[in-house]
């Protein structure tokens, strides 16, 4: 079986310092890695994803994130936080096997306060 | 590019009746789609796995005779939703599998269906 977890509910920053959305997972073999954004009322849109190589994956608007395999974890971070980042975060992982079938935390709601 | 659609955006019917929601990969052929369900603040829960041409893979607890899926074409899925009640009432996205060279295919959701039963 595969899990995610996000800790933590809600991450408040101020804009301009540094955003961290925490992450951990747990799967069955090499996991496939993936940070989803969410706007009210919308649909996700991707921002980043691990499959293979750097463990260091930069992506959409600024966002990066660092796959740690001794600790399973796929952390997103930005460096200088902007208003327009509040949103709720979704990290998901698969299998890197033939299952197809993602499966997502909780979610991260983050509020960046001018 | 690859873009999902989803119609309607949302939807407000009376209670015992049906609902139908579409999604369509505008730009890509899908010969796989995913229905979510989400609730307010919650995460995303799969309902169910569409495949071209047979039938869903229903999720553990979804019920199959509720919840309808047909996945016609390569371009189209629908959800549809019968007798529906007031507990149905939640956020539907669809996703569709861009197959590709990669060794994964990607999946690309659409905007979502707000679906209340009044």
């Amino acid at each position: 079986a595969q899990s995610v977890a996000q800790p933590e509910d809600q991450v408040n920053v101020a804009e301009g310092n540094p955003l961290t959305v925490k992450c951990t997972y747990s799967v069955s073999g090499n996991p496939y890695l993936f940070w989803y954004v969410q706007y009210p009322n919308r649909g996700l849109q991707f921002l980043l994803k691990y499959i293979t190589g750097d463990n260091l994956v930069k992506g959409s608007y600024g966002f990066e994130a660092e796959f740690n395999k001794s600790q399973t974890s796929f952390h997103l971070k930005k460096p200088s936080a902007l208003v327009s980042d509040s949103a709720l975060y979704f990290c998901a992982v698969r299998p890197s096997s033939n299952d197809y079938k993602l499966s997502f935390g909780a979610g991260t709601t983050v509020t960046v306060r001018a | 590019g690859a873009v999902v659609s989803q119609h309607p955006s949302w939807v407000i019917c009376k209670s015992g009746t049906s609902v139908k929601i579409e999604c369509r990969s505008l730009d890509f052929q899908a010969t796989t789609m995913f229905w979510y369900r989400q609730f307010p603040k919650q995460s995303l829960m799969l309902m169910a796995t569409s495949n071209e041409g047979s039938k869903a893979t229903y999720e553990q607890g979804v019920e199959k005779d509720k919840f309808l899926i047909n996945h016609a074409s390569l371009t189209l899925s629908t959800l549809t939703v019968t007798s529906a009640h007031p507990e149905d009432s939640s956020f539907y996205i669809c996703s569709a599998e861009k197959p590709g060279l990669a060794v994964y295919n990607e999946q690309f959701f659409g905007p979502g269906t707000r679906l209340t039963v009044l």
